[in-house]
């Protein structure tokens, strides 16, 4: 079965600052690799989706990009955050089949 | 545009009587559906899921009925326990592409 791991897992930082937060799988190879946010109250919004090493789709027009630097590792960064990137941000995975995506723990953002 | 809908926010169902959680969606090339459940502050965990062959599957207190027709799915706990209290998603995804669509959650409260 994967294991997902995610850090931080808490994160404060003021607007205008970087960010970059890592999750790495185990367990599988070649998977498909999600960035999702949630949002106070809200439901998941997929940002980013990667099916392979350099390979991002962007869900999302915003200031966060993202990249696939190795098969199993997936970054989420900003140059310059904004107070609506506060967040609970979540990575998941799948192997290519079956369908079910496997969560992280998450990383609590808050821009100050 | 929100291809997934959970219209009920919150539900609030006594210790031992079953709690069902409703979906609708409007994209028909849908043909996977999941159901996930979310704890604060922890990623979302898979809890079961049905094919759009099937308009039912059952895995111990938890079933999923599919009603292709109506685009409605629906997930019965039978019967409910105090560690049922969390968020729970409705995803949907098909046309060949992984991608999940989320539903914005309804938050499930067992009472004692």
């Amino acid at each position: 079965s994967q294991t997902i791991h995610q850090w931080p897992a808490t994160l404060v930082q003021p607007v205008g600052s970087p960010l970059s937060l890592e999750c790495t799988v185990e367990g599988t190879s070649n998977p498909n690799l999600y960035w999702y946010r949630q949002a106070a109250g809200r439901g998941l919004q997929l940002l980013f989706y990667s099916v392979g090493i350099g390979q991002i789709s962007s869900e999302v027009p915003q200031n966060l990009s993202a990249s696939r630097p190795q098969d199993r590792q997936f970054i989420l960064s900003s140059k310059k955050l904004l107070l609506s990137d506060s967040g609970f941000y979540l990575c998941a995975s799948h192997p290519k089949q079956p369908y079910e995506q496997y969560f992280g723990p998450g990383t609590r953002l808050t821009v100050t | 545009d929100q291809q997934v809908k959970q219209n009920s926010p919150s539900l609030s169902v006594q210790e031992g009587r079953i709690s069902i959680l409703n979906c609708d969606y409007t994209n028909s090339m849908f043909d996977y559906f999941l159901w996930y459940k979310k704890y604060p502050a922890e990623g979302p965990t898979f809890l079961i899921s049905i094919s759009s062959i099937k308009d039912k599957n059952e895995d111990g207190r938890f079933t999923v009925f599919l009603n292709k027709s109506a685009k409605h799915l629906s997930l019965h706990i039978v019967p409910s326990q105090p560690g049922d209290s969390a968020v729970y998603f409705c995803a949907a995804s098909g046309g060949g592409d992984y991608k999940l669509s989320f539903g914005a959650g309804t938050t499930v409260t067992v009472r004692a």
